[in-house]
Parts: C-alpha cells; sequence; structure tokens
C-alpha cells in the first residue's frame, strides 16, 4: 500500500535550536519527494522537491534529505525561529506525473517554536 | 500570495444552506484541484479538473458539486452539508507536464457546518 508517515507528530523546540524532521513512505514506483510548509490557516507552500537521483537540497535554513534506498527523508531546520511554527508536509509522487491520484501526503509534523 | 486565490476565506453555514466556494488561478496553470484538510488527517483529494475537464471523484459525496468554466476558475458548490463536513477546503492548481506537476495552493476557505 503506498503511505508516507511522518514523526514525529508534533515537536517543540526552543528558539535558535535545531530540529529535524522525517519522513518514511512506502509509494512505488517513486517519482519525487517534497516538502511544505503549512502555516494555520493557510495553504502548503513548498520548501523543496527532490528526485530518485538527488539526496540532499538545501532552501535557506531548510535541508531536505533523501535516502531512496531505505525509502527515507529528512527536514532539517537550523537556528529555528518564530517564524517556522507551522506544519510541515511530506509529499511523494509516484509515476511520472499526470494525475493527482499519485500524490500521497503524509499527515504532517507540527512544529511549535519557544522563544 | 501564491497566485491562487479563494473566497470566502471563511464561511459557517446550516445544513440546509446552499454555498458556493471560488478559486481563482493566475499562474496559467492546466490543472486544479479541490482537496479536504480535517484536524490531524492527511489532505484529501476531492476532485481534479485537467483542461476544464473533471478527471478525478474520489469517492466524495453528491452535495458537493465542482464546476470549471474554464482554466482559471474553479468553483465547489455546497448544500445539505453535515457537521463532519467542517474543515479547510484548498485549491490548488498546476501545469501538467512542467515542474514535476508541483501544486501551487490557495489560502483555503475554513468552513463550519453548524
Amino acid at each position: 500500500k503506498n503511505q508516507v508517515e511522518q514523526s514525529p507528530q508534533s515537536l517543540i523546540i526552543l528558539e535558535g535550536k535545531n530540529c529535524t524532521l522525517q519522513c518514511n513512505y512506502t509509494v512505488s514506483p517513486f517519482s519525487n519527494l517534497r516538502w511544505y510548509k503549512q502555516d494555520t490557516g493557510r495553504g502548503p507552500v513548498s520548501l523543496t522537491i527532490m528526485t530518485f537521483s538527488e539526496n540532499t537540497k538545501s532552501n535557506g535554513r531548510y535541508t531536505a534529505t533523501l535516502d531512496a534506498d531505505t525509502k527515507q527523508s529528512s527536514l532539517h531546520i537550523t537556528a529555528s525561529q518564530l517564524s517556522d511554527s507551522a506544519s510541515y508536509i511530506c509529499v511523494v509522487s509516484r509515476g511520472v506525473g499526470g494525475s493527482a491520484s499519485k500524490i500521497i501526503f503524509g499527515s504532517g509534523t507540527r512544529l511549535s517554536i519557544r522563544p | 500570495e501564491t497566485g491562487v486565490t479563494q473566497t470566502p476565506r471563511h464561511l459557517v453555514m446550516g445544513m440546509t444552506n446552499k454555498k458556493s466556494l471560488k478559486c481563482e488561478q493566475h499562474l496559467g496553470h492546466n490543472a486544479m484541484y479541490w482537496y479536504k484538510q480535517s484536524a490531524k488527517k492527511p489532505l484529501e483529494l476531492m476532485f481534479v479538473y485537467n483542461f476544464k475537464e473533471q478527471t478525478e471523484n474520489n469517492s466524495v459525496p453528491s452535495r458537493f458539486s465542482p464546476e470549471c468554466p474554464n482554466s482559471s476558475h474553479l468553483f465547489l458548490h455546497l448544500h445539505t452539508l453535515q457537521p463532519e463536513d467542517s474543515a479547510l477546503y484548498l485549491c490548488a492548481s498546476s501545469h501538467l507536464l512542467r515542474e514535476m506537476d508541483e501544486q501551487y495552493f490557495g489560502p483555503g476557505t475554513r468552513l463550519t457546518v453548524t
């Protein structure tokens, strides 16, 4: 069954600290993996996208990794800021584009940054 | 802003009301989507339109009726909803075969059914 599982479900850290969010997937055939940031009451916004051949990609203080062999991805946030408080959603696509039914969403990790 | 707008942002309606949600994309995309997001659950795909034609309906109850008059506009008509339909409804758009079909989301409509 094609699934995307994220951990932890929620996380609270102090401002300035680093954190790592995990994503495990059983999606096949794999096309690409995205991390989205979703602020409360807003739509998700893409942070990174990685294909099979990429194992790391950065976007400012966000660094995503991908291990296609173990089917795991992580999102590392460096020097967290209060504005990083949001839900982070891992999304895996099957096949080669086309139908949105080939996109599988994780349940997200709710990150809270405390001052 | 992502180039995808949704109105209204908040909606409270009774179970006997009829209302419509509107989505507009200014990105030149050719596919549009409706998603339902309930608390602590993954996004649920509801409908997909490719080039104004509905290509997917993920077993959505008939009290939700989509309409796509052109590739820039998408509506979700609501009638006789149930309290469990309360959720954030997100619209998204993408360009098929470009950018790995990356979807751009609107801000959502927070729907409360009383």
